[in-house]
């Protein structure tokens, strides 16, 4: 079936610094890729997504671009602050398909 | 202000009392799920709801029950609450299917003692 893989972390990072999240995914067709973000004590919230292949995500400044090629979708941000500290999660759902699988989750913190 | 609501947001309980966790959402989308969050184990779906009474299984659905009498609506039963259903919970919804943007709600902590 549908999965997907992400780096789980935590992960510690100072303010400014770069940041990659890995995400790569195992999937027939063509999916529909997403990053979800969950900052402290709230639910999920969509960060940004692609629809097809060479699709480029953005918002916040983070972006992330769907790679056939690679079966990835890799999250980055050139600057990261205190406030993009969060679990960020990975998912993809097939067109058609009634289920949106997820990856485990990677746990952020930004230090100033 | 489109919102998803869930009540309770923390309970405690004890092993076998029965108990319901409602779900409710203003932006008369059809697709709605629960979702149990575990550490080391992330996000997996419970059960799903493509409209009014249509349901079906997530990857994780033993020991739980749902209904959609109404489009907004979506309570997650647990008919004998076990240990192993300790977890953190979320309700999402959708227009139309999974490939459109899921609203969260905010998350109901339950412990099962």
């Amino acid at each position: 079936g549908d999965s997907v893989t992400q780096m789980e972390g935590p992960v510690t990072l100072s303010e400014e610094a770069f940041l990659t999240i890995n995400c790569t995914y195992t999937a027939t067709g063509y999916p529909s890729l997403f990053w979800y973000v969950q900052y402290p004590g709230e639910g999920l919230q969509l960060l940004l997504k692609a629809t097809k292949a060479d699709d480029k995500g953005s918002n916040k400044g983070f972006e992330a671009t769907y790679r056939k090629e690679t079966t990835s979708f890799h999250l980055e941000k050139g600057s990261v602050q205190v406030s993009d500290s969060a679990v960020y999660f990975c998912a993809l759902s097939q067109g058609g398909s009634e289920k949106l699988v997820f990856g485990k989750g990677m746990k952020l913190t930004v230090n100033p | 202000e489109a919102q998803v609501t869930q009540n309770p947001r923390y309970l405690i309980t004890v092993t076998g009392k029965k108990l319901t966790v409602t779900c409710s959402q203003n932006m008369n989308h059809e697709y709605m799920s629960w979702y149990r969050q575990d550490p080391g184990l992330g996000l997996r779906q419970i059960y799903y709801s493509m409209n009014v009474e249509v349901t079906d299984k997530g990857d994780v659905p033993e020991g739980y029950k749902v209904s959609r009498k109404e489009k907004r609506n979506f309570p997650l039963i647990l008919e004998s609450p076990s240990p192993n259903q300790t977890s953190l919970y979320f309700c999402a919804s959708s227009f139309r299917q999974p490939t459109d943007t899921q609203y969260f709600g905010p998350g109901t902590r339950l412990t099962v003692l």
